[in-house]
């Protein structure tokens, strides 16, 4: 079963706009929920993770919404650039000493951003 | 600083051959992760280590094992492949528990194909 479900699958933004992209998870033991941009034929790198301690976290133009009680977080990208183009992808783990930080998966979105 | 190396970048092998993917990471990480990645699927934990000499079961771990003799590496075999098994593979390493420590560092990734 899909304990992370993300949307939308894909996004079209223009230049300038605001991207965001949805999750919402299951297991409420999650304690870690970082985002990952992946490039094409790249590996996934971390973008911005979130502690459930706190409802918000912005790094640069990036911020990530948290609602506990609703077992939802959100990705916001202000000013979006094409550079910005890439697939996102939300997680959550249990950061545990028997388990590290295995990471649980959205779906992905593939965002573009048009100049 | 090379991070996560994987080896091979591509592969083709034929249904019911065997191979073994290669990870090395130089950080010092003491957990390490096999994850697949499928169309609309996102990544899905295959295998994970603790430390070494350690391996667990992930998400996805039939026609997969994994060894981690050293600190260092860690292998992903398939005995006999199918074609269910094509995927871009992904081995990722973190360090520790704490805030900061849980990030995991991605390899570039192994695309497999099994005709």
């Amino acid at each position: 079963q899909q304990q992370v479900k993300q949307s939308p699958q894909s996004l079209i933004v223009q230049k300038g706009g605001i991207s965001i992209i949805n999750c919402a998870y299951e297991n409420t033991a999650f304690d870690y929920f970082p985002w990952y941009q992946q490039f094409p034929g790249k590996g996934p790198a971390l973008l911005i993770a979130i502690r459930p301690d706190v409802s918000e976290k912005k790094e640069g133009r990036f911020t990530i919404s948290f609602n506990k009680s609703a077992k939802q977080f959100s990705l916001h990208i202000m000013d979006s650039q094409p550079g910005d183009s890439a697939t996102y992808f939300c997680a959550a783990s249990m950061v545990e000493e028997t388990s590290g930080s295995r990471l649980t998966f959205g779906e992905g979105t593939q965002l573009t951003v048009n100049p | 600083n090379a991070g996560v190396t994987q080896t091979p970048k591509f592969r083709v092998l034929k249904t019911g051959q065997s191979m073994t993917l290669l990870c090395a990471q130089d950080m010092n990480h003491e957990y390490m992760y096999w994850y697949r990645q499928d169309p609309g699927m996102g990544l899905r934990l295959i295998h994970y280590s603790v430390g070494e000499g350690t391996t667990a079961k992930g998400e996805v771990p039939d026609g997969y094992n994994v060894s981690r003799l050293k600190k260092q590496n860690f292998l992903l075999g398939l005995e006999s492949a199918a074609p269910s098994q094509t995927s871009v593979y992904f081995c990722a390493s973190s360090y520790g528990l704490g805030d900061g420590n849980a990030e995991a560092f991605f390899g570039q990734g192994t695309r497999l194909t099994v005709v």
